[in-house]
């Protein structure tokens, strides 16, 4: 298995334009993961899904933000309009869903908004 | 809400001597702590969790429920161990709470 996939793994775009990132699981996994890390706020949780039912979204900051996971095997995280201070590292990761289990996380997503 | 502090930001230490990076935890019935490890250019990935009570790569974390703290230590660093820590505390279901992390930079 190739671990968590993610794309882009670079992404540069400008401020108001519309940006998508892709996530695939781990065939098996059925909990995902969205998360930021800044070097300001650390790594922090945005959303996470559970059998691709959004469980809780209450870390997105604005709703410029949204996720979709419309299969087992696909997840989006896509922010419309992009602004500046939304540059950061985008992680996926994915998990079998049982508490206490290890997270298994992407290579990550830099963006980068001008 | 869950909180998990990591109070430094940077800890830099040469090479054999001793590490610990700090970490506590907002109390809340029974925790399980982790400590995930970021090394240059390499996916996050889970060093340890307090449930194994193992010590991976030289690293062990104690759980100190009086002092609400899971300190990871390592008796001799090595130039290897640079990277960046994140000390996370499950939150129901399979969701974390990370800290802010520490990067450890040891030198030769």
């Amino acid at each position: 298995d190739a671990g968590v996939i993610q794309s882009p793994r670079h992404e540069v775009t400008e401020m108001g334009q519309e940006v998508t990132l892709r996530c695939k699981p781990i065939s098996g996994h059925n909990s995902l993961f969205w998360y930021r890390q800044t070097m300001m706020r650390g790594l922090e949780l945005l959303i996470y899904f559970n059998n691709n039912v959004p469980i809780d979204d209450s870390g997105m900051p604005e709703d410029r933000f949204s996720a979709k996971m419309p299969n087992a095997s696909f997840s989006t995280l896509k922010i419309q309009p992009s602004e500046p201070r939304d540059s950061a590292v985008y992680f996926c990761a994915s998990t079998l869903g049982l508490r206490g289990d290890e997270q298994f996380f992407g290579p990550g997503t830099r963006l980068t908004v001008l | 809400a869950q909180r998990v502090t990591q109070p430094e930001k940077l800890l830099s230490v040469f090479k054999g001597a001793p590490v610990e990076l700090k970490c506590n935890y907002s109390y809340s019935g029974s925790p399980e702590l982790f400590w995930y490890v970021q090394y240059s250019r390499q996916r996050l990935q889970l060093l340890l969790r307090h449930i194994s009570r193992e010590s991976i790569k030289g690293f062990t974390a104690d759980l100190n429920k009086g002092e609400t703290s899971f300190h990871l230590k390592k008796p001799f660093a090595q130039e290897e161990d640079s990277a960046m820590y994140y000390c996370a505390r499950g939150s129901g279901y399979s969701t974390l709470t990370f800290g802010k992390g520490t990067m450890l930079l040891v030198s030769p």
